[in-house]
This record gives structure tokens, sequence and C-alpha cells, in this order.
């Protein structure tokens, strides 16, 4: 089946551990995004990726990383630096640039402890 | 930079009776994209427009993209128990997609 998968569901840390949330897509898009989604806030975009090898500050980046390496993998490092980084993250892809909709991942709910 | 404001936060609605979503951005848009989530779930893609006054329809769902490409709608009509989520209105501007906080959506039976 193609989609896009984030891995684990629930994870839970330590406080002033970083954790790395994975997301995969086999559906062959070059955009990738990363959410982060907190009641009453909606979807905030922490960081997004046109292409392979690159990636680009969203609006709410600090104390999280980004790497494209390849284009299914799109992984989110939350460091320690996030002063606030229980949350539920979720991740999607698309085609063509953004021009066309977006898949979301079921999410990540992260808990720090 | 650009931003995505809905309105409003909170819907709550007695099955039956129609009800308006309102997106606006501050910057003109390429495209909007609406989206719903269920709760427990993940946002799911409901419709794109990218026409300037484009209106679409999803049976009981009117879509409407205004003339300055800078707001959107969405009205329902007949609400029914499985209108129940947040709908999320998507602007694209500079290859970022930046969404609204939402309209949680609640049906009185």
């Amino acid at each position: 089946d193609g989609g896009i998968t984030q891995s684990p569901k629930y994870l839970f840390r330590k406080e002033g551990q970083n954790v790395t949330l994975s997301c995969e897509q086999n559906l062959n898009h070059d955009a990738m995004y990363w959410y982060r989604q907190d009641p009453g806030q909606g979807l905030r975009l922490i960081y997004y990726s046109q292409i392979v090898n690159d990636f680009q500050k969203g609006d709410i980046a600090e104390g999280y990383s980004v790497s494209r390496e390849k284009k299914e993998s799109f992984p989110l490092t939350v460091t320690s630096a996030q002063k606030n980084p229980t949350a539920f993250y979720l991740c999607a892809s698309s085609a063509d640039r953004g021009r066309t909709e977006a898949f979301f991942g079921q999410g990540t709910r992260l808990t720090v402890v | 930079g650009q931003q995505v404001m809905q309105i409003p936060q909170y819907q709550h609605v007695q099955e039956g009776e129609d009800f308006t979503t309102y997106c606006n951005s501050s910057t003109t848009l390429s495209n909007i994209q609406w989206y719903k989530q269920r709760p427990g779930g993940h946002p799911v893609f409901l419709i794109q427009l990218v026409k300037s006054g484009e209106v679409k329809k999803q049976k009981r769902l009117t879509f409407q993209f205004g003339e300055a490409k800078k707001n959107s709608s969405l009205h329902i009509t007949a609400t029914q128990t499985t209108d129940v989520g947040t709908y999320f209105c998507a602007g694209r501007g500079d290859y970022k997609l930046s969404f609204g906080a939402g309209t949680t959506v609640t049906v009185r039976a």
C-alpha cells in the first residue's frame, strides 16, 4: 500500500533528552512537512522540504532539526532546546511542490516528563 | 510572513442546521485547500480551490475561494453527526503549506 508512515505512535522521553521522530513515504512525493498540533492552535509548520538535501524552517523551527538525505525519509529531531516539546506531531507529503493535496501520517504523540 | 486565520474556532450545531466557517489570509494565495480531522485522527484532504471566485460542491459541503484569493469559506447544509471534527483551511505560498487554527464542530442530535 502507498502511504506515509510515522513511528512510533506514542513516545515518552525524559526532559533533556533528544528524540527523533520517524517519517517515511512511498508515494514518490518531492515535498515533505512537519507540523506540530496543540489544542486550539491548529497545525503549526516546523520544517518543510521540497527536494532531497534541502529544507527550510517553518514558523516554529527553534528547538527542532531535520534531515532529508533520501526522498522517502524526513526525520524530525526534537532537541533538549525545545522548551515545551510535549505535543502531537504530524508529518505530511505532497507531490508537485505543494500544488496538490497533502497526505498525512497517523502522527506521533510525544510526551516529555 | 504568510498567516492563515480561521473563524469561528468552535461551532456547536443542531443536527439539521447549516453553518459556515471562514478562512482569511494575510497574503494572496496560489491555492486554498480544506482538510477534515476526525477526533483522534489525522487531517484528510477534502478539496482544493485554485481560481479566483471558484465554487465547488461535495454533496452537502460548498467551498468558495474569494475574488482576491485571500479568503475562503466552507458551508455545510443539513449538518449530520458524521460532520463532527475539525475543519482546516491551508494556503500555499512560496512552497509553504500553512494551516489555519481550524474550526472544531460538534453536533447536537
